[in-house]
């Protein structure tokens, strides 16, 4: 599995947009970049996913560096629900998913 | 969307028994779904894999005679705790996979099953 990086912990307010980095460096080739956050006491949820090409959909948009050994997940308008915990998972088809520690995103109103 | 169902939300019990967590598929099938635990303030560790109509595949270190895991059909998966102890008091969640057009197999998670074994 390819090592990801990213803060422990950031904040924002409420209203501003996010940008949340993580590092990727032994990405394979055939890794996709997935993110999914963590909501309190809840179980994870999908949030976008992308190979090479930046993504946009409704929740988010993804940047991914022209090297892929890093890529940001950007939440336009931080509201007080994206508080949550949110990892940054490379992946290949085939292979499980393994969560790291995260970023823990704290909003202010 | 694509909705994982688990239940029971939340049960506790006592030491010593067994308890069974059960986890659907709601409007798409799954051959294969994830068992993950989580511990207070850790991340998520997977457990295991469960395959429709054969054995489920267990990660290293985790007891396969102590969580069982039956996949019987294409939309349920169980994982029952067998003679639980208070160090098996976890979260525990499900996911099975819900997108295979990309390529990518993004999961689709359940809202997670809390275990307090007293």
């Amino acid at each position: 599995d390819a090592k990801t990086t990213q803060p422990n912990s950031m904040e924002s307010n409420e209203e501003e947009p996010v940008h949340l980095p993580c590092n990727h460096s032994t990405i394979s080739g055939t890794d996709y970049i997935h993110w999914y956050r963590q909501l309190p006491s809840q179980g994870p949820e999908y949030v976008i996913h992308g190979l090479t090409s930046n993504v946009n959909n409704r929740m988010a948009s993804l940047a991914i560096a022209e090297d892929r050994k890093s890529s940001t997940l950007i939440l336009h308008r931080a509201t007080l629900r994206d508080a949550a915990v949110y990892y940054c998972i490379p992946k290949s088809s085939g292979d499980k998913l393994t969560f790291g520690t995260g970023t823990r995103l704290a909003v202010r109103p | 969307g694509a909705v994982v169902s688990q239940h029971p939300s939340w049960v506790i019990c006592k030491s010593g028994t067994s308890v069974k967590i059960e986890c659907r598929s709601l409007d798409f099938q799954a051959t294969t779904m994830f068992w993950y635990r989580q511990f207070p303030k850790q991340s998520l560790m997977l457990m295991a894999t469960s395959n429709e109509g054969s054995k489920a595949t267990y990660e290293q270190g985790v007891e396969k005679d102590k969580f069982l895991i039956n996949h019987a059909s294409l939309t349920l998966s169980t994982l029952t705790v067998t003679s639980a102890h208070p160090e098996d008091s976890s979260f525990y969640i499900c996911s099975a996979p819900s997108d295979g057009r990309s390529g990518a197999n993004v999961l689709t998670f359940g809202a997670g099953s809390r275990l307090t074994v007293l």
